[in-house]
């Protein structure tokens, strides 16, 4: 199985911040990596798909970044909605692994 | 629009098998398939399996092939997960979420449902 890492884990910032989310795959996966955005009682939503790609709707301050093993999302000016857990997921291969997780609290 | 409904909270007895449904509307059934996700309290999340939008085919993670059974109803555009021999590990939020072309880009999701396993 592909092993996805997230870092940091959790992370506290000011509105108007720079937030950025590292993911980690132990293979190769191209670009095949997704980003979602969970919110405690709500289902996930889909922020990023294919690595770099904006889902419809989503504002863009989020883009996302990466090829192979190393992936990053970036919120360019973090909002009081931002807060939440935001999961990278491989799709290259099955079982479609998520990573652990960042929790990102807005201050 | 894309909606999925899900059947509502259950609570069962360790060693009791339940069944959740996952009802699609605003699209076309058969167009795309559906994957399951669930979080147990104070986890992530966690992929479980696939099933296709036009075909019976399915796709598990290992620790759920003989656990979980993933049927389809394309007269009600409805997916059914059946989870079996519960115990406590199995209390978890379950999600269904529309996987098209098998990519596992889970673009839309269910509301979750909450099955709880205790004595």
């Amino acid at each position: 199985d592909i092993q996805m890492t997230q870092s940091p884990s959790s992370l506290s910032a000011s509105v108007g911040d720079r937030v950025t989310i590292s993911c980690r795959a132990s293979h190769a996966i191209t670009t095949s990596l997704n980003w979602y955005q969970h919110k405690t009682g709500k289902a996930p939503k889909l922020l990023i798909y294919g690595a770099s790609t904006l889902q419809t709707g989503v504002p863009p301050r989020f883009s996302g970044s990466g090829y192979g093993t190393d992936f990053t999302l970036t919120i360019s000016s973090l909002q009081p909605e931002d807060f939440g857990t935001y999961y990278c997921q491989q799709s290259y291969s099955t079982p479609r692994t998520f990573g652990q997780g960042t929790k990102v609290e807005v201050k | 629009q894309v909606q999925l409904v899900q059947s509502g909270s259950e609570v069962k007895r360790p060693g009791a098998s339940v069944k959740v449904s996952c009802k699609a509307s605003g699209y076309t059934f058969t167009t795309c398939g559906i994957s399951w996700v669930r979080q147990a309290p104070g986890q992530g999340l966690e992929w479980m399996g696939w099933i296709s939008g036009h075909t019976d085919t399915t796709n598990f993670a290992q620790r759920f092939q003989g656990k979980v059974t993933l049927t389809r109803d394309p007269s009600t555009n409805t997916v059914y997960m059946d989870l079996r021999s519960l115990t406590s590990d199995d209390t978890a939020v379950y999600f269904c979420a529309r996987d098209c072309g098998g990519y596992a880009i889970l673009d839309h999701w269910g509301q979750g449902t909450l099955v709880t396993a205790s004595s």
